[in-house]
Parts: C-alpha cells; structure tokens; sequence
C-alpha cells in the first residue's frame, strides 16, 4: 500500500459543485501539504498543516479550505467549484527535519 | 518574474547520452535545492538534496548548485530510457520551514 493515498484519483464536476479531495498517510508525519499542479506553472502551494492544530493558507489558498482530521488525514475542500480549478492535486507530507516532501499519486480534478 | 525558472522542454536526447538540465533563480536566501523526479501519472519523489554551494553525485546524478550565478544544474550520465520524466527543482530559504519554491519542470525523453 502507498505511504501516502489520495482518493478519489480521478473527478470530473460541474461548476459549483462542492467538491472533497482526501488524503492518508501512513508514514507517522506531522507535517501535511496540498498542492496544485498545472502545465507550465509547477507546483503550487494551497495549504499546509504542521499538526492537527495548525493550518496555514498556501499562496493560492483562494476558493480552497481544509481539514486535519487527525495527524494521518487531510481533506481539500473546493466549496463552489470553477473550471479554472481544473488541474493535478498532490498531497505531500514531511517529517520537518530534512525538508524532503512525500507524495501522493495525485488527485486529476476536471471542472466542466 | 517567477522566483525559480526552469525550461519545461521537452528535451529529447539519445540513450547513453550525457544531460544537463538547470534551473535559474532570483531569491538570494535560498540555501536548500532540491531535483524531484516525476514519472506520468505519479507524485514527484526527491532525487538529489543540496545544502548551500556545491556538487553533490549520486551514481549517474550530479547536482551542482553556483550561488554567485544562482544558478543549480542537475546532469544525467549515461541517461536511459526509464530516465524519462519531468525533473522538477525546488528551493528554500534558511528558517522558512522548508517552504518550497518550485521550478514548472522540464520533461525529458531518451530515446532507446
């Protein structure tokens, strides 16, 4: 099994659908990211959490909101979902000492 | 201008061949350079990690990172056709919690 799982792996919406992106991990970190990737443009920053009690708006964290469920999980939330939010997701997670990123296989999201 | 540039490619070169792909950069207090590798249709996974100046090598991986120039550059020796990916670089400052500032990625294609 995958040390970090993203479900669903695939979504095709419809504009202003409220739309729930999830992700475990099973590598014992605190630190969790959701990132967004698009051609071109490289990954981008939505948000982070470096606990269950920590969260922190990303340099595009707009029309975007989170959750720590517990330290394993993290869900993106797009509430009213817009085509310009077509694009990759990543969930990553880091452990705070080295830097290094993990990710998931990525969430493809399609909004029509 | 983007704090990180990186050409997206594609890059097509031969089997066996020698490949250099780099990364430009404008923030002066980046310290940590980071190359991910990313395969179709999964997350990126952390190839080289590079403190401050320097050459790091492994195996058929050499990073090299000129600060005077900000400059980072990460060559491929003796590339093979499962070398094929997008190379994504990725940076950050001293005490920023290793908030990374990523490059958009160049895809590399070796041909067998």
């Amino acid at each position: 099994d995958a040390d970090v799982t993203q479900t669903p792996r695939n979504r095709i919406t419809k504009t202003g659908k409220r739309i729930m992106l999830e992700c475990s991990q099973t590598k014992g970190h605190d630190r969790m990211y959701w990132y967004r990737q698009d051609p071109g443009l490289g990954l981008r920053l939505i948000y982070y959490s470096f606990d269950v009690k920590d969260i922190n708006k990303g340099e595009i964290s707009d029309g975007y909101s989170v959750s720590r469920q517990a330290q394993a999980k993290f869900s993106l939330s797009l509430e009213s979902a817009i085509p310009n939010q077509t694009a990759l997701y990543f969930c990553a997670t880091s452990d705070g000492n080295t830097g290094e990123l993990f990710f998931g296989e990525g969430s493809r999201l399609t909004v029509l | 201008q983007k704090e990180v540039e990186q050409d997206p490619g594609p890059l097509s070169v031969p089997e066996g061949a020698i490949v250099s792909l780099n990364c430009t950069y404008s923030n002066s207090a980046f310290q940590y350079f980071m190359w991910y590798r990313q395969y179709s249709r999964k997350g990126p996974e952390l190839l080289m990690y590079t403190y401050s100046s320097g050459n790091k090598e492994d195996g058929r991986f050499t990073a090299q990172v000129d600060k005077s120039s900000k400059y980072i550059s990460l060559f491929i020796r003796d590339s093979q056709p499962s070398d094929s990916a997008t190379y994504l670089c990725a940076m950050s400052a001293l005490n920023s919690n290793y908030q990374l500032i990523w490059g958009a990625g160049t895809k590399l294609i070796i041909k067998p």
